[in-house]
């Protein structure tokens, strides 16, 4: 068990929908970063928070946003759903700054996301 | 610019067969992070080891092994006497200091698939 909690595990939606997929960091850790994964694809970065903020943006559709909230759970929100945002979408967190320079990301569980 | 490349998309081995995935990876920084993860048909991503840059020494837990040479930039794994249970997904990946967001940009590789035929 990474620590990390991804909600939900699956979600089916149509086209042109909006959801939200929600992260739990593990405990301690201040930064959560979003992943895309297609179809036998590799890991595209989306998003990174620490701590709240906003620190780097990879290749994230402007129909997709996420935040991080005080208590440093993370929502990735997509919307204007369309059929090739189907994915599996992973959450990982690690400590960020410091002495954690040499953490690795521990990953969720993902969200398998199919959009029909 | 910072980059890993897996070249090797898919690997079918025999069980009991050794089989190594390559990694090569490109870095401006002198200091940096090197990690593997597999992926298991489940699709969970686990996490298997991680190399700083200033030890280049090799490291072996059980049938897995790890060469780091930073002259070829490269960071191998090795896999002795596979199993289908190796069966999976292999992602490198690269860890460094992003100087524009202050904290750590992670860059994965496009993953080796890894099957071991029964």
């Amino acid at each position: 068990d990474s620590g990390v909690t991804q909600t939900p595990k699956h979600l089916i939606t149509a086209t042109g929908q909006r959801v939200t997929l929600r992260c739990s960091p593990r405990s301690g850790d201040l930064s959560v970063y979003w992943y895309q994964q297609s179809l036998d694809q590799g890991l595209q970065f989306l998003i990174h928070y620490y701590n709240g903020e906003e620190r780097a943006k990879g290749n994230i559709l402007e129909r997709f946003s996420a935040q991080q909230f005080p208590d440093l759970h993370s929502e990735l929100n997509l919307s204007s759903l369309e059929l090739g945002d189907s994915a599996l979408y992973f959450c990982a967190s690690s400590p960020g700054r410091g002495s954690a320079y040499n953490s690795p990301l521990h990953f969720g569980n993902g969200t398998r996301l199919t959009v029909t | 610019a910072q980059k890993v490349t897996q070249a090797q998309t898919e690997i079918s081995v025999v069980e009991k067969e050794d089989v190594t995935l390559d990694c090569v990876y490109e870095t401006r920084d002198t200091t940096y992070y090197l990690f593997w993860y597999k992926q298991p048909p489940s699709g969970e991503l686990v996490f298997l080891i991680r190399r700083n840059s200033f030890d280049e020494q090799n490291e072996i837990s059980g049938r897995y092994s790890w060469n780091f040479q930073k002259s070829t930039s490269s960071f191998n794994f090795t896999i002795t006497a596979s199993q289908v249970v190796d069966s999976a997904v292999y992602f490198c990946a690269l860890s460094e200091a992003s100087a524009t967001s202050g904290t750590y940009k992670y860059i994965f590789g496009t993953g080796t698939r890894l099957k071991v035929l029964a």
